[in-house]
């Protein structure tokens, strides 16, 4: 079964400083592919970042950028120079290659509750 | 902005009764995923629905069912209601059903039962 293990509950930081968010995963796929989204209080979940099982570059975007360890199973989110906007909860999700019958389903972690302060 | 509609926002129900909850996908996308998110937890898949069939379950009962139509808009019903089913419903469009496929999320549905 997969399982997506996001430790930090609740995290908060002045703002300007660095943040990482962990993620550890567990999957028996050798092909599958990884996620992290922004849950704002509005509750839409907004897509940041997809990563694939053979891609370990690490990705930058801006003031975001994600460590992918394979062989730690971790897939880690850092903010640099952190902004009261950035403040909501973050999810990282494991898709699952396949199902029964067919299809694909998200994974998801508990969240993490970032908390950005003046 | 995903492109990705839910209807309605908000609702409150009584236990027993029975609920429909509605999702317009992306353009141009023919899957829809279906997620219940209770307070303070990740999101839960339910259910997929792919060119109009039921694609793949979560661990729901069966009084738990969908449709996804010709244009790939897609209903999530819930009969006889209990507390526990309060939650945000989130429907998700993507272009397909594989694992590579990214996953755009609606605003949600946020469902009070009584």
């Amino acid at each position: 079964a997969q399982k997506v293990t996001q430790a930090q509950t609740e995290i908060s930081v002045v703002e300007k400083e660095d943040v990482t968010l962990d993620c550890v995963y567990e999957t028996r796929d050798t092909t599958y592919y990884l996620f992290w989204y922004k849950q704002p209080p509005s509750g839409e979940l907004v897509f940041l970042i997809r990563r694939n099982s053979f891609d370990e570059q690490n990705e930058i975007s801006g003031r975001y950028s994600w460590n992918f360890q394979k062989s730690t199973s971790s897939f880690n989110f850092t903010i640099t120079a952190s902004q009261v906007v950035d403040s909501a909860v973050y999810f990282c999700a494991l898709s699952e290659a396949r199902l029964t019958g067919g299809g694909n389903k998200l994974t998801f972690g508990t969240g993490t509750q970032l908390k950005v302060e003046l | 902005e995903t492109g990705v509609t839910q209807s309605p926002t908000h609702l409150i129900k009584t236990r027993g009764q029975q609920v429909t909850l509605r999702c317009s996908s992306q353009s141009g996308h023919n899957t829809v995923s279906w997620y219940q998110q209770a307070l303070g937890q990740g999101p839960q898949f339910i259910f997929q629905y792919y060119r109009e069939e039921e694609n793949g379950r979560g661990n729901f009962p069966p009084r738990f069912s969908g449709l996804q139509f010709p244009n790939y808009s897609s209903e999530l019903n819930v009969n006889a209601l209990e507390l526990d089913d309060s939650a945000l419903y989130l429907c998700a469009s993507s272009e397909g059903d594989r694992a590579r496929e990214t996953q755009y999320f609606g605003p949600g549905t946020r469902l009070l039962v009584l």
